[in-house]
């Protein structure tokens, strides 16, 4: 069965970087979209990035865009966010999040269990 | 950006009555639209897409209505497993949005 484990979170000072990986099995990884998702305390979900079945199209929110990349390694299964000049407001559970589409054009079949990440001083 | 409105915010109901939510959009997404259930500590999970298909292993209690701008999700005799937040997304274009949640208790 489709299996997505998030990895790498944990406490970041405001204005520093994480990197966290999502390692995926159960299914061919390199034929879908593979998404990042978050959850802040207290709220709804947000969608975040979004990466193509080859890397070759990427996508996201606004209020990421230029501190955040999405990326993955097909020979590793695994995909990752790259996040930089972090902020409180970042502070969320993040997913990942597979897509039933190579591109990532349509809505997510499975899911991880998520990732704390708490951007504090 | 399509904003996403859910209705209402709190739902109470109990075991073996019917729930629906409401969920409405900014813009004609025609019926791209997937409904997700959350209980708190797990992964969400995927119910209906394409506004009124369900996915694989959900219960037929589970049924999606709805095209345009107006969405329903009804689950009919509630069982105890199907309380948690629910949110709908579209899929029309980008960015993605969820609705904010309704929470079924």
């Amino acid at each position: 069965q489709v299996q997505l484990v998030e990895s790498g979170g944990g406490l970041v000072l405001p204005g520093r970087s994480l990197r966290l990986s999502c390692s995926a099995s159960g299914f061919i990884f390199n034929n879908y979209g593979m998404h990042w998702v978050r959850q802040a305390p207290g709220k709804g979900l947000e969608w975040v990035a979004v990466i193509s079945y080859d890397g070759s199209v990427t996508n996201y929110i606004d209020s990421v865009n230029g501190r955040f990349t999405i990326s993955r390694d097909n020979a590793n299964n695994t995909v990752f966010l790259q996040m930089s000049s972090l902020r409180a407001e970042d502070t969320a559970v993040y997913y990942c999040a597979k897509d039933i589409h190579s591109y990532g054009y349509l809505y997510f079949d499975s899911w991880g269990q998520g990732v704390m990440v708490t951007v504090s001083s | 950006e399509i904003v996403m409105t859910q209705s209402p915010a709190t739902l109470s109901v109990s075991p073996g009555e019917s729930a629906t939510l409401s969920c409405r959009t900014s813009q004609e997404i025609v019926n791209n639209l997937a409904w997700y259930q959350h209980t708190p500590g797990q992964a969400p999970r995927l119910l209906i897409y394409h506004a009124s298909t369900r996915a694989t292993g959900v219960p037929d209690r589970f049924s999606g209505r709805g095209s345009g701008t107006d969405f329903t999700l009804t689950i009919s005799s509630l069982q105890s497993e199907d309380f948690g937040i629910y949110y709908c997304q579209h899929y029309s274009r980008w960015p993605r949005a969820f609705g904010q949640g309704t929470k079924v208790e």
